[in-house]
């Protein structure tokens, strides 16, 4: 029943370790977005695909990547976590750009040690 | 630069009460507004989506408003119940530029005692 799925729930990483957080769909839509929320803060999006085009928001460190192999996965790939990316990452997704109820997963719990 | 920001932070009732929550932003040009419910250490749930064009919305004992002119929307949650305690987050979504995002306040934490 779930439809956007986010694993793992939670990630432990090490400072400089990469790490890979995954979201899935089983909604078929056509954007998908990653948010990051750090605590007691609003959510920040770091960036969406629409379909196979990917818009990156101007003030996300380059440490954060994104793939998107196909319409239901997408990948957000931190190169070298630091302690401040400490955060939960919400993955999210909707029909067309604007006009739509964004549908949002879990989330993931990064720690970073 | 749009900023929404939501007014109580926090917020305490006892169960029965009804209740409003404030959010107000600063450009009116929005496609929509949504509000979300965070409970603890979860993701988003999608409470409702108020195109730009509408004045409200309901969905059973929540009601969202919208004033985009004066650049403000209300949640009320009528006959408030402790499972209504959690983080209630609105969200906007801006007009015109290649990527339209959802522009978040930081949320009125609701405390509803039994």
């Amino acid at each position: 029943d779930a439809m956007v799925i986010q694993n793992p729930r939670y990630q432990v990483t090490q400072f400089g370790k990469p790490v890979t957080l995954s979201c899935s769909q089983t909604l078929n839509h056509n954007v998908m977005y990653w948010y990051q929320q750090k605590s007691s803060q609003a959510p920040k999006l770091l960036f969406h695909y629409y379909d196979k085009d990917f818009n990156n928001e101007a003030d996300t460190p380059d440490n954060f990547q994104s793939r998107r192999p196909n319409t239901s996965f997408c990948f957000l790939d931190i190169r070298s976590p630091g302690l401040g990316d400490a955060a939960m990452y919400l993955c999210a997704t909707s029909r067309v750009r604007s006009t739509d109820t964004q549908y949002f997963g879990p989330g993931t719990r990064l720690t970073v040690l | 630069k749009q900023e929404v920001t939501q007014i109580p932070a926090a917020l305490s009732v006892p169960e029965g009460e009804n209740l409003v929550l404030n959010c107000s932003f600063t450009d009116s040009a929005i496609y929509n507004l949504q509000w979300f419910r965070q409970d603890p250490g979860k993701g988003l749930t999608s409470l409702l989506l108020i195109q730009s064009s509408q004045r409200e919305q309901t969905s059973g004992r929540l009601n969202a408003s919208l004033d985009k002119s004066s650049g403000r929307s209300t949640l009320y949650i009528a006959a408030s119940q402790p499972g209504d305690s959690a983080t209630y987050l609105c969200a906007v979504s801006n007009y015109g530029g290649a990527t339209n995002k959802l522009i978040f306040g930081t949320g009125t934490l609701l405390a509803v005692q039994p």
